[in-house]
């Protein structure tokens, strides 16, 4: 099993520009989650969706974040416009269930300059 | 609102000794899970042990265990025969198994293993 995968694994923008991270969650998993790592927030929720359907969005920052997943082998989180303060490691994984567990990527590290 | 509390920012520990990592959490649910995450240099996010709240034994995955205190509100990590790839960030994190698969992180212990 090749494990979740993410891409890019570290983005460098300026602010003001758009980024998409993007997710590919273990086959067979039916619940995808996206974390941000900061300093000083630590690892926090975003948002995970349960069959391709968003069921919690209460972490997602602001506006100007979005996540999608069109189907269950993809997703994608998109921040725009991006600000500094964006800056952070980006996690997605993914879990059999809602309440299994989960199994992370290997992140990716963006830089908004 | 449910809080994950680790109140060790760093510690270290000799190779072949053991270490105890500590965890307390605060929430009114009776129905959870609790989690130990490693984070390597790597930055990759590695399961340790998991614990359901409703058992009473202490989860064990080899020299790793667990010190459930659900009383107390204490979940600590016991690694034993301490090797230097045990070198991480460590997270406790909770997850209230009415709130689907939200996972609520600790702060992290950055553990040194010294040879």
């Amino acid at each position: 099993d090749a494990g979740v995968i993410q891409s890019p694994r570290h983005e460098v923008t300026e602010m003001g520009q758009e980024v998409t991270l993007r997710c590919k969650p273990i086959s067979g998993h039916n619940s995808l989650f996206w974390y941000r790592q900061t300093m000083m927030r630590g690892l926090e929720l975003l948002i995970y969706f349960n069959n391709n359907v968003p069921i919690d969005d209460s972490g997602m920052p602001e506006d100007r974040f979005s996540a999608k997943m069109p189907n269950a082998s993809f997703s994608t989180l998109k921040i725009q416009p991006s600000e500094p303060r964006d800056s952070a490691v980006y996690f997605c994984a993914s879990s059999k269930d809602s309440k299994g567990e989960q199994y992370f990527g290997p992140g990716t590290r963006l830089t908004v300059t | 609102a449910q809080t994950v509390t680790q109140s060790q920012p760093e510690m270290s520990v000799q190779e072949a000794e053991t270490v105890t990592l500590s965890c307390t959490y605060d929430t009114s649910e009776n129905n959870y899970y609790l989690f130990w995450y490693k984070q390597p240099p790597s930055r990759q996010m590695i399961l340790v042990i998991r614990q359901e709240a409703y058992k009473q034994q202490n989860a064990t995955e080899n020299r790793f265990s667990v010190n459930f205190q659900k009383a107390a509100k204490s979940f600590s990590l016991k690694i034993s025969d301490s090797q230097l790839g045990d070198t991480a960030m460590y997270f406790c994190a909770f997850m209230n198994n009415n709130q689907g698969g939200k996972l609520i992180f600790g702060q992290g212990t950055e553990l040194s293993v010294k040879p």
